[in-house]
C-alpha cells in the first residue's frame, strides 16, 4: 500500500506555543489529505478535509482558527496548533488519498503525532 | 446515539482460536464498510472493504454486512500472536471517505 509518514512522532510543548506537524504521501500524489484526533478509547474523530491548493473544510465544532491546515502541495499537508493548551493533547493523525479506478478511494493514514502541552 | 458502536474490550484468546468482532451502527445511509487494523503507536491500515451487504474473505479474515440489521462483523481464523491490536470498524455513505469510526476493539492473542 501508499505510505503516508508524519513528523513529529511526538512532540511536547508548553501552553500558549504553536506546534505543526507535517503530513507527507511518499510515493503518490494525495489529492485529498484528512485530519484525525484520536482519544484514547475513543472514537478517530474527523477534524476537516482538505485539498491540494484549496482551503480546508472543517467538521462542526472543529475551531479553524486554532487548527491552521495548509496544503501546499500534493504530497505535503500541515497542521497548527495555535496557542495550544492542555485539552489539546491527543494523537493527530493524517490520512490522505487520491482518485481511484475502482469504486472505493482508500485513505492511508500516517502513524500519528502524539501531542502533549503541559 | 453513536453512529457507530463496538465494544472496546479488551479481548483476549489463544493462539489458534476464531475471533469474531462486531460493530453496529444507526444510519441506514452508509453504504461502505471498513475494518481496519492499529498497532500501537501507529495510524490505521485498512484491512478489508465491503460494499452494501454480503460476505468478503481474504484468507484468515473474513467480513460480514447485513445492512437489514446494521451489523457487521469480522471474522479472523486460527488467530496469530501478530493479529494482536486495536480493529475499527469504519463506515461511509458516498464512498467520497466521509469515515465514522467506532472506538476500536482491543485484540490480544496469546502464544
Amino acid at each position: 500500500g501508499a505510505v503516508v509518514s508524519q513528523h513529529p512522532s511526538r512532540v511536547i510543548c508548553k501552553s500558549g506555543t504553536s506546534v505543526k506537524i507535517e503530513c507527507r504521501s511518499l510515493d503518490f500524489q494525495a489529492t485529498t489529505m484528512f485530519w484525525y484526533r484520536q482519544f484514547p478509547k475513543k472514537s478517530l474523530m474527523l477534524m476537516a478535509t482538505s485539498n491540494e491548493g484549496s482551503k480546508a473544510t472543517y467538521e462542526q465544532g472543529v475551531e479553524k482558527d486554532k487548527f491552521l491546515i495548509n496544503h501546499a502541495s500534493l504530497t505535503l499537508s500541515t497542521l497548527t496548533v495555535t496557542s495550544a493548551h492542555p485539552e489539546d493533547s491527543s494523537f493527530y493523525i493524517c490520512s490522505a488519498s487520491s482518485p481511484s479506478t475502482y469504486s472505493y478511494n482508500e485513505q492511508f493514514f500516517g502513524p500519528g503525532t502524539r501531542l502533549t502541552v503541559l | 446515539q453513536k453512529e457507530v458502536e463496538q465494544d472496546p474490550g479488551p479481548l483476549s484468546v489463544p493462539e489458534g482460536a476464531i475471533v469474531s468482532l462486531n460493530c453496529t451502527y444507526s444510519n441506514s445511509a452508509f453504504q461502505y464498510f471498513m475494518w481496519y487494523r492499529q498497532y500501537s503507536r501507529k495510524g490505521p491500515e485498512l484491512l478489508m472493504y465491503t460494499y452494501s451487504s454480503g460476505n468478503k474473505e481474504d484468507g484468515r479474515f473474513t467480513a460480514q454486512v447485513d445492512k437489514s440489521s446494521k451489523y457487521i462483523s469480522l471474522f479472523i481464523r486460527d488467530s496469530q500472536p501478530s493479529d494482536s491490536a486495536t480493529y475499527l470498524c469504519a463506515m461511509d455513505q458516498t464512498g467520497a471517505n466521509n469515515l465514522f469510526f467506532g472506538t476500536g476493539t482491543r485484540l490480544t492473542v496469546i502464544p
